[in-house]
């Protein structure tokens, strides 16, 4: 079965540490991976996607995640954390090879930046 | 660039009651899709829509209905609100369902039924 784990509900990392929020995933095919950050009383927005190619995949905010498919993971990082970059972030994957084009989405993090 | 908006923002029904939210796209996207939100759960997806005239059963469906008569819009309806249903609903659309392309979401209606 198709799955996504968010395995930390929240993270709280210092103003210009380094962040990582973990996603790890479970598909039968090849999957397409994105990340998505809700603001407070918004709706969520589109960050970065993996499809294919490099394992680096850079997004927007200066946000980055890999793609490590021998540890099925697609962690979400950022080199220096901004106060503005608390929100909730939220990790998907659609599995292209089950023929299936509906997004699978884990549980959601809590990201707190603390200045 | 209005993107996705949804009609209304807050509304508090009571148990029984019927109401209709409203989605509308000016991206011109085939794909539309409601969800829910609630606390630790994610997004579960309720119905779907892949283009003008359809639609279909997602995740958890039941107790909502939904009709896409225009392309940029799409409604979901509850016929007989239950406090089960408290909750906030996100719309988004999308240019295809197929694998890279992203959803733009609303900023959701948070719905409360006492």
């Amino acid at each position: 079965a198709q799955s996504v784990a968010q395995p930390e509900d929240q993270v709280n990392v210092a103003e210009g540490n380094p962040l990582t929020v973990k996603c790890t995933y479970s598909v039968s095919g090849n999957p397409y991976l994105f990340w998505y950050v809700q603001y407070p009383n918004r709706g969520l927005q589109f960050l970065l996607k993996y499809i294919t190619g490099d394992n680096l995949v850079k997004g927007s905010y200066g946000f980055e995640a890999e793609f490590n498919k021998s540890q099925t993971s697609f962690h979400l990082k950022k080199p220096s954390a901004l106060v503005s970059d608390s929100a909730l972030y939220f990790c998907a994957v659609r599995d292209n090879g089950a023929g299936n084009y509906q997004l699978i989405w884990g549980a959601g993090t809590k990201l707190i930046i603390k200045p | 660039n209005a993107g996705v908006t949804q009609t209304p923002k807050f509304r508090v029904l009571k148990t029984g009651q019927s109401m209709t939210l409203l989605c509308a796209q000016d991206m011109n996207h085939e794909y539309m899709y409601w969800y829910r939100q609630d606390p630790g759960m994610g997004l579960r997806l309720i119905h779907y829509s892949v283009g003008e005239g359809t639609t279909a059963k997602g995740e958890v469906p039941d107790g909502y209905n939904v009709s896409r008569l225009k392309k940029q819009n799409f409604l979901l309806g509850l016929e007989s609100a239950a406090p089960s249903q408290t909750s906030v609903y996100f719309c988004a659309s999308s240019y295809s369902a197929t694998g890279d392309s992203p959803l733009h979401f609303g900023n959701g209606t948070r719905l409360t039924v006492t």
